[in-house]
């Protein structure tokens, strides 16, 4: 059984240019959450969708920054115009639709972007 | 609002040793624990939670926490590490009216096993 599946592992982008991050849930997973790691501190979560809906994106930047998981194929997060400050690990979870207290959440590996 | 703090950023011990990694947190109303563990480049696993009941829990990998209600701290202890505990932990909140994802980290704190 397949984890959460992130791609890819590491990102290079210039300042300016699109990054797209792509997440495959687990399996019967339907609950995606991003979450992002800058260097030397925490995650900080930024958004919660499910199937075809954003339920949370409280944590999402205003500008630059958007989240969609559609009905078929994985979660993306596209952040455009990128700046040497969205340098981070990004990290994807899943969760199955029952409570998810009750049920951890799936870290995948994150992808690890880098803005020269 | 909630917040968490590690009050170690890192943690060096001799392999065979007694750990404890501290965490404190506020919230103003109650919430679930949890300790994640993140090996190198890796995503984080799930040590342990609490979510109500006996305050001492019991994880993976042999590691256990006791919650404190009047401290507000969900400290994590090992009686006896190895290498292979080399890692970064993490603790983390998360409000009971919230959705069960949607967590608070703290900073993390780097466990260096020596041998």
């Amino acid at each position: 059984n397949a984890g959460v599946m992130q791609n890819p592992r590491h990102l290079v982008r210039r300042r300016g240019q699109e990054a797209r991050l792509r997440c495959s849930p687990m399996k019967g997973h339907s609950h995606v959450y991003w979450y992002r790691q800058l260097p030397e501190e925490g995650l900080k979560f930024m958004v919660y969708l499910q199937k075809e809906n954003i339920i949370d994106e409280s944590g999402m930047p205003k500008e630059r920054f958007s989240a969609e998981f559609p009905k078929e194929g994985p979660s993306i997060l596209r952040i455009q115009q990128v700046v040497r400050g969205d340098s981070a690990a990004y990290f994807c979870a899943s969760s199955p639709e029952v409570s998810s207290y009750n049920s951890p959440l799936h870290f995948g590996n994150g992808t690890r972007l880098t803005v020269t | 609002a909630q917040s968490v703090t590690q009050l170690d950023s890192q943690v060096p011990v001799f392999e065979e040793a007694p750990v404890e990694l501290r965490c404190n947190y506020s919230s103003s109303v109650s919430v679930y624990l949890f300790w994640y563990v993140q090996y190198p480049n890796q995503g984080l696993q799930l040590l342990l939670k609490y979510l109500s009941g006996s305050t001492l829990v019991k994880g993976i990998n042999g590691f256990e926490a006791e919650f404190n209600k009047s401290q507000t701290s969900f400290h994590l202890r090992k009686p006896s590490v190895h290498i292979s505990d080399t890692a970064e932990y993490f603790c983390a909140v998360s409000p009971l009216y919230n959705q069960g994802g949607k967590l608070i980290f703290g900073q993390g704190t780097e466990l260096s096993v020596k041998p």
